[in-house]
Order: structure tokens, then sequence, then C-alpha cells
């Protein structure tokens, strides 16, 4: 089945140790979304791929970098992770810029920091 | 900006009973809206998308939503619920022309036995 892959499921670092997320698609979409949700939250949009067009939303810490090299992989960096940033990592894809199009998730990285 | 309401953050039904989950939509210009669902340490699953066509909308799970324009509003409905309905639900939308989401707050929906 074509889906969205996030690697690890659950991943613990130390405080300000950096830290690298995975999503691979197997849907040849060619938007790619990383969102950060907390406890009881919506999820939040930290930046997005419109193939290799990067866009950040603008309240996105600096802490927090993507990387696409390809259109099936997408990385979630995190330089010096903070306790605030432990959170679910939600990584979703969606066709092109048609607004009807839904977004597909992945389950998710769940993200502890010591 | 889009934003989007969804009335009730937590919802408790008995099994068997009727669901409701509210989501209002604030654009003047229907949006499209779309409903997830989220279990437990799992990601979001789309339920179904309402794009303008017909305006009540059947998904997954049993689950329908209605569009009504006079009320800007997109609300969840499952005719009888199940114990295996307990989760977090998010209403979304989709400005036209843009592929940004904006997510509601979310439902979190318990089913008592």
């Amino acid at each position: 089945d074509a889906m969205v892959i996030q690697n690890p499921r659950y991943q613990v670092t130390q405080f300000g140790k950096p830290v690298t997320l995975s999503c691979s698609q197997t849907l040849n979409h060619n938007v790619m979304y990383w969102y950060q949700q907390k406890s009881s939250q919506a999820p939040k949009l930290l930046f997005h791929y419109y193939d290799k067009d990067f866009n950040n939303e603008a309240d996105t810490p600096d802490n927090f970098q993507s990387r696409r090299p390809n259109t099936s992989f997408c990385f979630l960096d995190i330089r010096s992770p903070g306790l605030g940033d432990a959170a679910m990592y939600l990584c979703a894809t969606s066709r092109g810029s048609v607004s009807n199009q839904p977004q597909h998730f992945g389950d998710g990285t769940r993200l502890s920091i010591l | 900006a889009q934003s989007v309401t969804q009335l009730g953050s937590h919802v408790s039904v008995s099994e068997g009973a009727l669901v409701l989950l509210r989501c209002n939509y604030s654009s003047s210009v229907p949006p499209y809206l779309f409903w997830y669902v989220q279990y437990p340490n799992q990601g979001l699953q789309l339920l179904l998308k309402y794009t303008s066509a017909a305006t009540l909308v059947k998904g997954i799970n049993g689950f329908e939503a209605e569009f009504k324009k006079s009320e800007t509003s997109f609300h969840l409905t499952k005719p009888s619920a199940h114990m295996s309905d307990a989760a977090e639900y998010f209403c979304a939308v989709s400005d036209r022309g843009g592929n940004q989401f904006y997510f509601g707050t979310g439902t979190s929906l318990t089913v008592i036995p």
C-alpha cells in the first residue's frame, strides 16, 4: 500500500543533542509537510516543501531545519533540542497545490528529551 | 486568515447513541473541508472531505458530514457510536488555491459502554 512512513516511532535524545527524524513516502506526492503536535493540541505546521521549494512558517524556531534530498524522503533536524521540543512530530504529504486534496499523514515520531 | 472552530473539546456519548461533533469555519468563500481521526500514538487518518460536490458527504467507519453554507458549518455525525470510535477528531479547512491546512483544536470523543 502507498503510504507515509516515519522512523523511528519513538526517539529519545538528550537536552541539546542534535536529532534527526525521517519521513518517506510511496505516494509520489510533491508536497511534504512537518507538523509538531503537543499533547491534546492540534498539529502545528512547522514547514513544508513544494517539490524542492522550502516554505518555513514564520513562527517556526530557527532550531528546526529540514532537508528533502528527493521526492520520497524528507528529514526534520532539531539542532539543539530543548525540553519544550518534546512532542509528536507528524509528516504529511499531498498532491500538488490542489487545495481540495487531503493530506496523508504518517504515524508520527514521539520525541522525548532527557 | 482562515480559522476553524470546534465546539466542545470533549464529547461523551453512550455506545449506540448518536455522535455529533461540531465544526464551523470562518471564510466567506466556502473552503474545502476535511475531518480527520487520530487514535492514541498514531497519525491523522482522513475520515471524509467536502470539495464542493454533494453537501452530504459519507466517509469511512459510518461517519458522515453535511456542509451548510448558511451556517458555515461542517458537523460530523454517526448514527450509532461504537467503542472503537473513541479517539480525537480534527476538522480542517483548506483555502481554495492554497495548499495549507488550518486545523481546529480537536474534539476528544469518549464512548461509554
